[in-house]
């Protein structure tokens, strides 16, 4: 069966300092994996997703996500957090032929100035 | 990028009444759209997906004649949840899927904040 897990409820992070967010997946065969953000109230916001080909995915905002086959992961990263940053995160993933993705539970990111 | 709009951004309504909530597409085609549940601090809960012409499929454990969706063109779906009570109260979120395998994504909507009285 698929999964995600996103094992962090909250993350805190100074301004500045780099950020990751966990994020490790369960699925059958290859991953289709995807990083969203949802602001206060908002719908969801796509960030980057990995597909195949470099295990270093760059997104949106400065985010970057580095997808590790061995370990089953794929952490979300950013090398200068911004409290702009501050949102709810949410990792995502489907195998080839199945369209819906499998949610993680969601982090919430709080950046303090 | 694709954009998703929903429509309205929040409604209030009273128990019993049935309020329809609208998805559209603005800048392409949208076979298959999803709609999703969140509840506060919580991920999000698939409730159906629909695929244009056809009927939708419901995921498990939600009232399909409760929550009605309507895929009548490519640029639009409905979510109609009828003879709404209080716990119906929720966040709804619809998205789109675009593109083909293997890279397909899924663009969402901002969301329509639902409070049933």
């Amino acid at each position: 069966a698929q999964s995600v897990a996103q094992p962090e409820d909250q993350v805190n992070v100074a301004e500045g300092n780099p950020l990751t967010v966990k994020c490790t997946y369960s699925v059958s065969g290859n991953p289709y994996l995807f990083w969203y953000v949802q602001y206060p109230n908002r719908g969801l916001q796509f960030l980057l997703k990995y597909i195949t080909g470099d295990n270093l995915v760059k997104g949106s905002y400065g985010f970057e996500a580095e997808f590790n086959k061995s370990q089953t992961s794929f952490h979300l990263k950013k090398p200068s957090a911004l409290v702009s940053d501050s949102a709810l995160y949410f990792c995502a993933v489907r195998d080839y032929g199945n369209y819906q993705l499998i949610w993680g539970a969601g982090t919430k990111l709080i950046i303090k100035p | 990028g694709a954009v998703v709009s929903q429509h309205p951004s929040w409604v209030i309504c009273k128990s019993g009444t049935s309020v329809k909530i609208e998805c559209r597409s603005l800048d392409f085609q949208a076979t298959t759209m999803f709609w999703y549940r969140q509840f506060p601090k919580q991920s999000l809960m698939l409730m159906a997906t629909s695929n244009e012409g056809s009927k939708a499929t419901y995921e498990q454990g939600v009232e399909k004649d409760k929550f009605l969706i309507n895929h009548a063109s490519l640029t639009l779906s409905t979510l109609t949840v009828t003879s709404a009570h209080p716990e119906d109260s929720s966040f709804y979120i619809c998205s789109a899927r675009v593109g083909r395998e293997p890279s397909y994504e899924q663009y969402f909507g901002p969301g329509t904040r639902l409070t049933v009285t």
